[in-house]
């Protein structure tokens, strides 16, 4: 059972423009969501991150968008640059700690010049 | 110096041999995990472990083994690798608070013949 699904594998953004990538989670137990970035032969970096009890978190470019109703989460990238060409993966915690993080299959974006 | 490191970065084998992956961290972190990569299905959970005694399964630890030798060393085992195990391999390593971001290495590429 897929609790974190990304159900775009890939998306092309010209660049300069909005990137939104999306990720739908099934558990209600989830209370921290982060995103992380992967390029080519290198492991995966945290980008961004959200607590359950914000809807908004923005740093520089990057925003994460969370509506806990729709159990959806958002990341937004303005604007988009060639450099942000990479895999970006959704992950979710869950409360209390001591079960692990669960991953999403990943989104590769592709941002055109 | 990298906070995570693993080795063998490349490692080509043949099915039927024993091979094993390494992982050091310098965080100082109780968590350590190991995920495997295969295209279009992102990262898959093998095994992790919340502190040096306590060792648990992932999504698909069948076929493979770890020992958690000490705090900084997490090993990843496959007793006889067979040609579908061939995947990018992943250790990370988190501390257990609340956003528990996970830091990762950069990899082993893992070819079974």
């Amino acid at each position: 059972d897929q609790q974190v699904k990304q159900n775009s594998p890939s998306l092309s953004v010209q660049e300069g423009r909005i990137s939104i990538l999306n990720c739908d989670y099934t558990n209600s137990m989830f209370d921290y969501f982060l995103w992380y970035k992967k390029y080519p032969a290198e492991g995966p970096t945290f980008l961004i991150s959200i607590s359950s009890i914000k809807d908004k978190n923005e740093d520089g470019r990057f925003t994460v968008f969370l509506n806990k109703s729709a159990k959806h989460l958002s990341l937004h990238i303005v604007p988009s640059q060639p450099g942000d060409s990479a895999v970006y993966f959704c992950a979710a915690n869950p409360r209390g700690g001591y079960q692990k993080v669960t991953f999403g299959t990943g989104t590769k974006l592709q941002v055109i010049p | 110096d990298a906070d995570v490191t693993q080795t063998p970065r490349n490692r080509i084998t043949k099915t039927g041999k024993r091979i094993m992956l390494e992982c050091s961290q310098t965080k100082g972190h109780d968590r350590m995990y190991w995920y495997r990569q295969d295209p279009g299905l992102g990262l898959q959970l093998i095994y992790y472990s919340f502190d040096v005694k306590d060792i648990n399964k992932g999504e698909i630890s069948d076929g493979y083994s770890v020992s958690r030798q000490a705090q900084a060393k997490f090993s990843l085992s496959l007793e006889s690798a067979i040609p579908n195990q061939t995947a990018l391999y992943f250790c990370a390593t988190s501390s257990g608070e609340s956003t528990d971001t996970q830091y990762f290495g950069p990899g082993t590429r893992l070819t079974v013949l």
